[in-house]
């Protein structure tokens, strides 16, 4: 099956820094990829769509120069979280669609737990 | 546009017991639609989902849901709970102009009680 890798998968900061969470799809090309953000106890809030060799598309609300995201390649995808704060602190999943299918199937990340202390 | 509504954030059976999730859809276009599951700190698994076709989908681990247009839903059943199924479930719907992009319910919350 369609497998997608996430690291770190785990990551403490101090306010002020960046971070880079990368998204991998190990067995399959993905020419898109999304990120999602989820708070605790609640439901996926979609970020970004990042589709390879483009600039990503940004929901409302979402800044695009705090929450970089490239896609430099068919099979990686970043998300960096650029001069993190407290509020920052989230669950961040990642997502693809396997070029194979054509019904929108998504294969998630593990996701990365931030922290910014 | 698209909406995904789960009744009932939290559900409890007893191990053993039927085990119903619902979920509600809006959608202007002839909808795609998921169900995924989700352990503590890890990312979604793909239980199920519909795209066309055959209504009734059977899925991974015994789960199966309908869908009804008449009703616009799609609930996901299971005949027996198993304590394994204590999770978090997500509905989500998309389409073939989206892009891909999913819109996700609530979220229910499975617990089993031995």
């Amino acid at each position: 099956g369609a497998v997608v890798s996430q690291h770190p998968s785990r990551v403490i900061c101090k306010s002020g820094t960046s971070v880079k969470i990368e998204c991998r799809s190990l067995d399959f090309q993905a020419t898109t990829m999304f990120w999602y953000r989820q708070f605790p106890k609640q439901s996926l809030m979609l970020m970004a769509t990042s589709n390879e060799g483009s600039k990503a598309t940004y929901e409302q609300g979402v800044e695009k120069d705090k929450f970089l995201i490239n896609h430099a390649s068919l099979t990686l995808s970043t998300l960096t979280v650029t001069s993190a704060h407290p509020e920052d602190s989230s669950f961040y999943i990642c997502s693809a669609n396997t070029r194979r299918s054509s019904t929108d199937t998504q294969y998630f990340g593990p996701g990365t737990r931030l922290t910014v202390l | 546009a698209q909406s995904v509504t789960q009744l009932g954030s939290h559900v409890s059976v007893s191990e053993g017991a039927l085990v119903l999730l619902r979920c509600n859809y809006s959608s202007s276009v002839p909808p795609y639609l998921f169900w995924y599951v989700q352990y503590p700190n890890q990312g979604l698994q793909l239980l199920l989902k519909y795209t066309t076709g055959a209504t009734l989908v059977k899925g991974i681990n015994g789960f199966e849901a309908e869908f009804k247009k008449s009703e616009t839903s799609f609930h996901l059943t299971k005949p027996s709970a198993h304590m394994s199924d204590a999770a978090e479930y997500f509905c989500a719907v998309s389409g073939y102009n989206q892009g891909g992009k999913l819109i996700f319910g609530q979220g229910t919350e499975l617990s089993v009680k031995p």
